[in-house]
């Protein structure tokens, strides 16, 4: 059982480049978010989806866009890097929507944006 | 909106010694609460959750939490810790109203064990 594969796990941009983080999940989980990991400030929510079809704004969406076309996939797109959005990014996925389900996590893609 | 503050960024201490890591947090509304812990180069893994009942909540390896409402705490605790037990733990919250499960997380605690 993979649980929620990252893709790539390293990944250097030059400011004004475009990518896309992939995020997988095996679990037929319904809910799948994306979070920023920095340094002094634990983990900020940016995207997050509670199904297939449907995506909504967290905390930091800013320069940030998802979709949802399956329910095993959640792709983040990055459409013109910055370096203030070097950072880790986790994805996550839960069973149901519901606030008592513990988060599933990835191990994470470490991005560089010079 | 709910915060979660994580008052110690590192703590440090000896194997065998018990530890505490303190979580405090700040809402209007009811919450559920978690524990993750993050190893080197992984991502979260959830240690233990208060949803209701027992304020005391016994998770993985060793660890147990106990909620208190009047204080907004939830600090983790272990009596008597290993090496492999050095990671970072990060407090969360979960509100229970609004859509989705999103969490706020703590900054987090890096426990550092030595022998």
């Amino acid at each position: 059982n993979a649980g929620v594969t990252q893709t790539p796990k390293f990944q250097v941009l030059k400011t004004g480049q475009s990518m896309t983080l992939q995020c997988a999940q095996d679990m037929n989980h319904e809910y799948m978010s994306w979070y920023r990991q920095d340094p002094g400030m634990g983990l900020r929510l940016i995207h997050y989806s509670v199904g297939a079809g449907i995506t909504d704004q967290g905390e930091v969406p800013n320069g940030y866009n998802v979709s949802r076309s399956t329910t095993e996939d959640f792709p983040l797109r990055l459409l013109s890097a910055a370096p203030s959005q070097t950072s880790v990014y986790f994805c996550a996925s839960s069973a149901g929507t519901g606030k008592e389900s513990p988060l599933h996590f990835g191990n994470g893609t470490r991005l560089t944006v010079t | 909106a709910q915060s979660v503050t994580q008052l110690d960024s590192q703590v440090p201490v000896f194997e065998e010694a018990p530890v505490e890591l303190r979580c405090n947090y700040s809402s209007s509304v009811s919450v559920y609460l978690f524990w993750y812990v993050q190893y080197p180069n992984q991502g979260l893994q959830l240690l233990l959750k208060y949803l209701s009942g027992s304020t005391l909540v016994k998770g993985i390896n060793g660890f147990e939490a106990e909620f208190n409402k009047s204080q907004t705490s939830f600090h983790l605790r272990k009596p008597s810790v290993h090496i492999s037990d050095t990671a970072e733990y990060f407090c969360a919250v979960s509100i229970l109203t609004g859509g989705g499960n999103k969490l706020t997380f703590g900054t987090g605690t890096q426990l550092k064990v030595e022998l």
